[in-house]
């Protein structure tokens, strides 16, 4: 069974501020990781993709990988009330089948 | 319009009846898979095709059969449902090659089985 594994939340952050969401593996043969947003009551939307150990940003969005200790994150610069979302992480070993975690719920207060 | 289509977007049935969920999109995409999201636990994958002669069980098949009419289009049957098949179902596609690991999530389909 992989599993995949996220801290629920809800995280709440100030506007402006850095929000840092978290995502554990157990299938140390992942190769490619994922984040999808997901606003309440819409579908998950791709937002970053990671296949690298290491940084890699875009924009506002820095995902870090490090498949040594099987741990993904996601940092979200300059908070935003528009980013409160649920997060969720997804791996995928071959690019056949993706694995979710439950997602970690993201409140920014303005 | 939505690039992946599903309907119906809601659905209450009784414990027992044949239901079917129906997916199709016009991303051109070969991939597709239905998904479903219950609270606390994500998005848990229950079949997966890759052609239209290509049907793969997931995670969570049991109870549940599916049907690729063409490219396009992905059906989800379950066969007599119960209530512990009420859920948000997603139907999602991507492509083979680059970008494969990104996900196009249609709208959900809310299903409640009493």
């Amino acid at each position: 069974q992989k599993e995949v594994e996220q801290n629920s939340g809800p995280l709440s952050v100030p506007e402006g501020a850095i929000a840092s969401l978290n995502c554990t593996y157990s299938d140390r043969g992942s190769q490619s990781f994922f984040w999808y947003r997901q606003y309440s009551g819409k579908s998950p939307e791709l937002i970053m993709s990671i296949y690298s150990n290491g940084d890699k940003e875009d924009g506002r969005f820095t995902a870090q990988l490090n498949k040594a200790s099987q741990y993904v994150s996601l940092l979200i610069r300059d908070s935003q009330p528009s980013d409160s979302a649920t997060y969720l992480c997804a791996v995928s070993y071959n690019f056949n089948k993706f694995y979710f975690g439950s997602g970690t719920k993201l409140n920014v207060k303005p | 319009d939505a690039d992946v289509t599903q309907t119906p977007r809601n659905r209450i049935t009784k414990t027992g009846k044949r239901i079917m969920l129906e997916c199709s999109q016009t991303k051109g995409h070969d991939r597709m898979y239905w998904y479903r999201q219950d609270p606390g636990l994500g998005l848990r994958l229950i079949y997966y095709s890759f052609d239209v002669k290509d049907i793969n069980k997931g995670e969570i098949s049991d109870g549940y059969s599916v049907s690729r009419q063409a490219q396009a289009k992905f059906s989800l049957s379950l066969e007599s449902a119960i209530p512990n098949q009420t859920a948000l179902y997603f139907c999602a596609t991507s492509e083979t090659g680059r970008n494969t690991g990104e996900l196009f999530f249609g709208e959900g389909s809310r299903l409640t089985v009493l």
